[in-house]
């Protein structure tokens, strides 16, 4: 019940196109679910993050799309540049003790010129 | 302000000896967590501190990993009698900020390669 499944596992798309990275949950006590871009050797930083009061969240090229009753998220990536090239975490936590974060095993994108 | 530094970068062990893994969190953030990251794999939690509180220790896996936090800053992860299967990214994030005490950020990670 603590997992979150994450897929593709890779994704290669052309500049200017758009990658959908999915992901889905089981425990309905999840109340944050944030999205991580991490560039090789480098920690994992902060993309974009939605509460499940909203279905959808967008900050720039970057939007999020919330789907409570089928309990799943995805992360969509407009007009995708080859500098969007990296590894993409989804990740849930429960509002408590501790937030800490449930990471699904990430997306590799490639985003070819 | 400076972000999560870590120390060393890289760390390089023979099977059986102890490491020590350093985290200066983000100056005022109250929450530290340690997270390990193996090749290929998510982020896998080990273990959070929050202020003067118990820490939770539940993603430790083993009496092998300990941690500890001085002062509400500084945190060391120690991995005693290590074993190649040790071998990760070990990521150390703060969170606590005004803004959002959701939003951990991370430090850039210790690679630890036992051989």
């Amino acid at each position: 019940q603590q997992q979150v499944k994450q897929s593709p596992q890779s994704l290669i798309v052309q500049k200017g196109g758009i990658p959908i990275i999915n992901c889905a949950y089981e425990n309905t006590a999840f109340d944050y679910f944030p999205w991580y871009q991490q560039f090789p050797g480098k920690g994992p930083a902060l993309l974009i993050a939605i509460r499940p009061d909203v279905s959808e969240k967008k900050e720039g090229r970057f939007t999020i799309s919330f789907n409570k009753s089928a309990k799943q998220f995805s992360l969509h990536i407009m007009d995708s540049q080859p500098g969007d090239s990296a590894t993409y975490f989804c990740a849930a936590s429960m509002r408590g003790a501790t937030n800490k974060l449930i990471f699904g095993t990430g997306t590799l994108l490639a985003v070819q010129p | 302000g400076a972000g999560v530094s870590q120390s060393p970068s890289n760390k390089v062990t023979e099977k059986g000896k102890d490491v020590e893994l350093r985290c200066d969190p983000i100056s005022g953030h109250t929450a530290l967590y340690w997270y390990r990251q193996s090749l290929g794999q998510g982020l896998e939690f080990l273990i959070y501190f929050q202020g003067n509180s118990a820490p939770d220790k539940s993603g430790l896996p083993s009496d092998r990993f300990s941690a500890e936090r001085t002062g509400g800053s500084v945190s060391t992860l120690t991995i005693q009698r290590t074993q190649q299967e040790d071998s990760a990214v070990y990521l150390c994030a703060s969170s606590g900020g005004l803004a959002d005490a959701s939003v951990q950020y991370f430090g850039p990670g210790t690679r630890l390669t036992v051989t």
